[in-house]
């Protein structure tokens, strides 16, 4: 099973509302990251909190993280239009016995902000 | 843009050709990574690359081949690919870092990306 699940999957606001997405992970992480991808294109990184961290803030952004819920969220303010895609909250899941770890995905929020 | 390229950005093939992918990143990373992103699934790792060696191959089948002459170039050669391999391909670099190469303490940059439909 999927190690980040995000909620809802899909949300439409009028531009200038908050946004508000939530992530849940099943395993112990070290940091958890979130994504945006515009359609059909690539991944650009917004965030990376570490286990250690409870809130942090990037512009209008803001992620929390509550690693006793085993859960994340990531409120975008005064919402744009230019804020339409796809949201994906990204954790580290140990691969194999070696120590490695990878990034493992969620199925992400795919948000519309309308004008 | 996020300091790395990728070409071709779409790519229709039938079942019995032979391509390749290829991603450059301008960004000093030492790993790099190739992921597969279906319709309704979430992105699937597929190879990550350290140093110029696979470390990871995420049981992925043969008929894809990943290829990394060094720390900035990574290629993904296609052969006999099935309709079910369509998907949207994407290259990612990062910084590893530590002394196993912790590839998830830092952020990951991806390239635009590569549609591939194959007939």
């Amino acid at each position: 099973s999927q190690q980040g699940e995000e909620d809802p999957q899909a949300l439409s606001i009028q531009e200038g509302e908050n946004a508000t997405m939530n992530c849940s992970y099943k395993t112990s992480i070290n940091n958890l990251q979130w994504y945006r991808q515009n359609s059909g294109r690539g991944l650009v990184h917004l965030i990376l909190i570490r286990s250690n961290e409870r809130e942090k803030h990037s512009g209008r952004l803001r992620v929390t993280l509550d690693t006793s819920k085993k859960s994340s969220s990531l409120l975008i303010t005064a919402s744009r239009a230019a804020d339409t895609a796809s949201y994906f909250c990204a954790t580290d899941t140990k691969y194999s016995g070696a120590g490695s770890y990878q990034l493992t995905f969620g199925k992400g929020t795919k948000l519309s902000v309308i004008p | 843009e996020t300091g790395v390229t990728q070409t071709p950005r779409h790519l229709v093939m039938g079942m019995t050709n032979k391509k390749s992918l290829k991603c450059e990143q301008h960004l000093g990373h030492n790993a790099m990574y190739w992921y597969k992103q279906s319709a309704k699934k979430p992105l699937e790792l597929m190879f990550v690359y350290s140093l110029e060696e696979r470390v990871e191959n995420n049981s992925v089948p043969s008929r894809f081949s990943p290829e990394c002459p060094n720390s900035s170039h990574l290629f993904l050669h296609l052969h006999t690919l099935q309709p079910e391999d369509s998907a949207l391909y994407l290259c990612a670099s990062s910084q590893a870092s530590g002394r196993t190469l912790y590839y998830t303490r830092n952020e990951q940059f991806f390239g635009p990306g590569t549609r591939l439909t194959v007939l």
